[in-house]
């Protein structure tokens, strides 16, 4: 029940496409969805969160969708660019306040063809 | 924004020695910080919750006497692997919130550190 499945394992999108990552999640408790870029060797950096009382948060060409009756989030990358290509990860928290434990999905590999 | 380092990034040790990875929040305070362990094309695996004052919490599997953790200040969190074997080879990742923002769920992420035992 502390699970986040996070899909597709791999992406590859073309220049200016959009990219679209999914994650769902079982816990109604969760409160609290960020998505992580990654590059290799690097830890992970914010890119957009979600809490569950809106149903889409969008900044520049990141947009996070929010179904909470499916118990569903996605990610949208518009108009992808090479410097995209990365692993992202959707996670997810339920202790209210600062010290809630990030439970993560399985991370998609994104990379993006000039 | 809010930053955190750890050091060292990389380090390669032999097999039966200890390693102390430091974990700081440079521009804010934490009295919790994260410890993850990720493997190569893996997700993050949430090893331990370290508390400044008080003893860590622990993930179920991970071992307590083999991986130290010590919440020296409201900056500074270390995690020691203590007698280490080529199976802890691995990539550290520490965490922190920022508890001084108004959204404080956001968790910012150190660099990483690489052990490599060998």
């Amino acid at each position: 029940q502390q699970q986040v499945k996070q899909s597709p394992q791999s992406l590859i999108v073309q220049k200016g496409g959009i990219s679209i990552i999914n994650c769902a999640y079982e816990n109604t408790a969760f409160d609290y969805f960020p998505w992580y870029q990654q590059f290799p060797g690097k830890g992970p950096a914010l890119l957009i969160a979600i809490r569950p009382d809106v149903s889409e948060k969008k900044e520049g060409r990141f947009t996070i969708s929010f179904n909470k009756s499916a118990k569903q989030f996605s990610l949208h990358i518009m108009d992808s660019q090479p410097g995209d290509s990365a692993t992202y990860f959707c996670a997810a928290s339920s202790t209210p306040g600062n010290t809630g434990k990030l439970i993560f999905g399985q991370g998609t590999t994104l990379q993006v063809k000039p | 924004g809010a930053v955190v380092s750890q050091h060292p990034s990389r380090v390669i040790c032999k097999s039966g020695t200890s390693v102390k990875i430091e974990c700081r929040s440079l521009d804010f305070q934490a009295t919790t910080m994260f410890w993850y362990r990720q493997f190569p094309k893996q997700s993050l695996m949430l090893m331990a919750t370290s508390n400044e004052g008080s003893k860590a919490t622990y993930e179920q599997g991970v071992e307590k006497d083999k991986f130290l953790i010590n919440h020296a200040s409201l900056t500074l969190s270390t995690l020691t692997v203590t007698s280490a074997h080529p199976e802890d080879s691995s990539f550290y990742i520490c965490s922190a919130p920022d508890q001084g923002r108004k959204f404080t769920d956001t968790q910012y992420f150190g660099p990483g550190t690489r052990l490599t035992v060998l």
